[in-house]
């Protein structure tokens, strides 16, 4: 199984709600990711955990809140968020992350609306 | 810090016909990744490079890494309708001790008949 699912994958808020996106693999990788993609941009790394605990943070605003339960789920909290922040939020996964960068596998990803 | 440079960033293709897609980054690194990416779709993973000298080939695409020139490259041969998406490279890099993907800005390919 080389599956990583995104739910849901359309949500429309509105700037004072308070909403949660979920990531799920079950390849026995214990490094996952979360990325934001604008419209013809690249993926920009948001959050990377690493065996269940945040590794990297690259400066993302306290209105989004990443959560690592176990090693299958990862789930990303949104609350006051701005319509700047509207995008493709995508999630991946990869290998035992330390020691190398190994190939991620990506998710379907959640379109996100912010009204 | 890590560049990743594509190029072309636009590519517009008649059928048939042949093309490179050029990847080049600014530090040391053995390990790049080809992505596929369709409209409102998400990442697919096309290459993995893994050494230098490295070539794999699947269908009509096939990618190279030298990582002397630190240049990675996708060769489109004969193309068709089926091969218009958006091509990333990714170059992957260690921060301490955690690995991660810089993405270039991608090639959007556009094969027309």
């Amino acid at each position: 199984d080389t599956e990583v699912t995104q739910t849901p994958k359309h949500l429309v808020m509105g700037m004072t709600n308070k909403k949660s996106l979920k990531c799920e693999q079950h390849m026995g990788h214990r490094a996952m990711y979360w990325y934001k993609q604008k419209a013809k941009k690249p993926p920009e790394l948001m959050f990377v955990y690493s065996y269940e605990k945040l590794s990297i943070n690259e400066s993302v605003p306290s209105r989004f809140s990443p959560e690592c339960p176990n090693s299958s789920l990862l789930n990303l909290h949104l609350h006051a968020l701005q319509p700047e922040d509207s995008a493709l939020y995508l999630c991946a996964s990869s290998q035992a992350p330390t020691g190398a960068p190994y190939e991620q596998y990506f998710g379907p990803g959640t379109r996100l609306t912010v009204t | 810090e890590l560049k990743v440079e594509q190029n072309p960033l636009f590519l517009s293709m008649q059928e048939g016909k042949n093309y490179t897609i050029y990847c080049n980054y600014s530090t040391t690194s053995d390990r790049l990744y080809w992505y596929r990416q369709d409209p409102g779709k998400s990442l697919e993973s096309l290459f993995v490079l893994l050494s230098n000298g490295a070539v794999k080939q699947e269908g009509r695409l096939m990618a190279s890494l030298d990582t002397k020139a630190r240049l990675s490259t996708l060769h489109i041969t004969a193309a068709v309708h089926d091969l218009s998406a958006t091509y990333f490279c990714a170059v992957g890099r260690l921060r301490g001790s955690q690995g991660n993907l810089i993405f270039g800005k991608g090639t959007k390919l556009s094969v027309k008949p």
